[in-house]
């Protein structure tokens, strides 16, 4: 599985758009990118993913430049409840293995 | 409501007495798998199940067992709980091939005494 980089936190006001890049320079061709978001003491929720150029759902949008080697998570105007450990994992989807690296916390203020 | 179902949320314990957390889940996933989170150690992945009967380690096994019978239920059994054991554990689930978009449990918290 590839190794991903975050930033270990970040800050942000409300209202604001946020973005959080990951890097994943090893991701190999069937490999898909997926984000979670974890509030404490409670399970990581899957947010978004993507194989290549831009998916966007309903609370957030990814960007896959062509290369693939980052990734760019954006929450469009967070709110204080945007506040929580954001992950980034990189890996195929046959496998059961899944291996979640030390994620960006994201601290919204008011 | 698609979920996976974890039990129980609170677990103290002694050294020593075995133990099993349940786990379930109702959206027919093939993939099942076991987590536990420590401060400053992040989440790690105890065991996975990719159907009925495959099992396969994860980077922590040591200590767990789990057994995958039906295909909906994932049991993590402590045989001989040790204070290094505390922790939040999590049960996971995903169906078939092409990702990463689990649904996870809301999760155990165990003291071992």
């Amino acid at each position: 599985l590839a190794k991903t980089t975050q930033p270990i936190s970040m800050d942000s006001y409300e209202g604001q758009e946020v973005n959080i890049t990951c890097s994943h320079n090893n991701i190999a061709t069937n490999d898909y990118i997926t984000w979670y978001q974890q509030f404490p003491s409670q399970g990581p929720r899957f947010i978004i993913q993507g194989y290549k150029t831009k998916v966007t759902n309903e609370v957030a949008s990814l960007f896959i430049p062509a290369d693939r080697k980052s990734s760019t998570l954006s929450l469009p105007r967070v709110s204080l409840s945007d506040t929580a450990v954001y992950y980034c994992l990189v890996g195929g989807g046959n496998t059961g293995k899944l291996i979640f690296g030390q994620g960006t916390t994201l601290q919204v203020k008011p | 409501e698609a979920q996976v179902t974890q039990n129980p949320r609170y677990l103290i314990t002694v050294t020593g007495k075995k133990l099993t957390v349940t786990c379930s889940q109702n959206m027919n996933h093939e993939y099942m798998s076991w987590y536990r989170q420590d401060p400053g150690l992040g989440l790690r992945q105890i065991y996975y199940s990719m159907n009925v009967e495959v099992t396969d380690k994860g980077d922590v096994p040591e200590g767990y067992k789990v057994s995958r019978k039906e295909k909906r239920n994932f049991p993590l059994i402590l045989e001989s709980p040790s204070p290094n054991q505390t922790s939040l554990y999590f049960c996971a689930s995903r169906g078939g091939v092409g990702g990463y978009g689990y649904t996870f449990g809301s999760g155990t918290r165990l003291t071992v005494v």
